[in-house]
């Protein structure tokens, strides 16, 4: 089936620094791309989603000059946090939808853990 | 908003079967999902039910759907120490190709 990579797996920065998090589709072409925010203990919160060539559309409530999307080319998005502090500590997954509009299938990256000392 | 909801912990013993149960509220909810996450990974798709079916099954998994009611149930029978994990239910209407996810639901398989 079809495969999302993300990487990287986990990272630790410090407070401050700006942190970049890429999603690729392995063998599918994704038009658009999903961000999700996951606390410990908690549902994923959809961030944002990040069409190609143009910009990424945010949720209600997340900063977009904090999370910086970049939706490049029809493999690669990519998730920028910038200056990153404690409270930005989260596990972060992004997902990519194969095939026709309305998505049935959505495969999603293994997750990024972010901790932000 | 459309809004999903799970109980958060289900215990079972090894062998017997496993329900696990999902309400929403959005009846433009086109596909309904079940997907399984273990710790420190991201979600893997378990199955999925288009709206207008009552009932999928694959293998040791059963998904019935009452549409009335907006209520998403998940049935693994057989249920292994290997299916410990958090289960998420999630939907999506039509025209939003994003998921809006239950809290999840941590499945423990006792021995």
């Amino acid at each position: 089936g079809a495969v999302v990579s993300q990487h990287p797996s986990w990272v630790i920065c410090k407070s401050g620094t700006s942190v970049k998090i890429e999603c690729r589709s392995l063998d599918f072409q994704a038009t658009t791309m999903f961000w999700y925010r996951q606390f410990p203990k908690q549902s994923l919160m959809l961030m944002a989603t990040s069409n190609e060539g143009s910009k990424a559309t945010y949720e209600q409530g997340v900063e977009k000059d904090k999370f910086l999307i970049n939706h490049a080319s029809l493999t690669l998005s990519t998730l920028t946090v910038t200056s990153a502090h404690p409270e930005d500590s989260s596990f972060y997954i992004c997902s990519a939808s194969e095939g026709r509009p309305g998505g049935e299938k959505l495969f999603f990256g293994s997750g990024t853990q972010l901790s932000v000392l | 908003g459309e809004d999903v909801e799970q109980s958060l912990f289900l215990s079972v013993r090894e062998g017997d079967s496993s329900v696990i149960n999902c309400t929403y509220t959005d009846s433009s909810s086109t596909y309904l999902y079940w997907y399984k996450q273990e710790p420190g990974a991201g979600l893997q798709l378990l199955t999925y039910i288009f709206s207008n079916m009552d009932m999928k099954q694959d293998q040791r998994l059963t998904v019935l759907l009452n549409k009335k009611d907006k209520h998403l149930s998940l049935r693994i029978a057989d249920t292994q120490t290997g299916d410990s994990a958090i289960y998420f239910c999630a939907e999506a209407d039509t025209g939003r190709r994003a998921l809006t996810f239950g809290s999840g639901t941590r499945l423990q398989v006792q021995p």
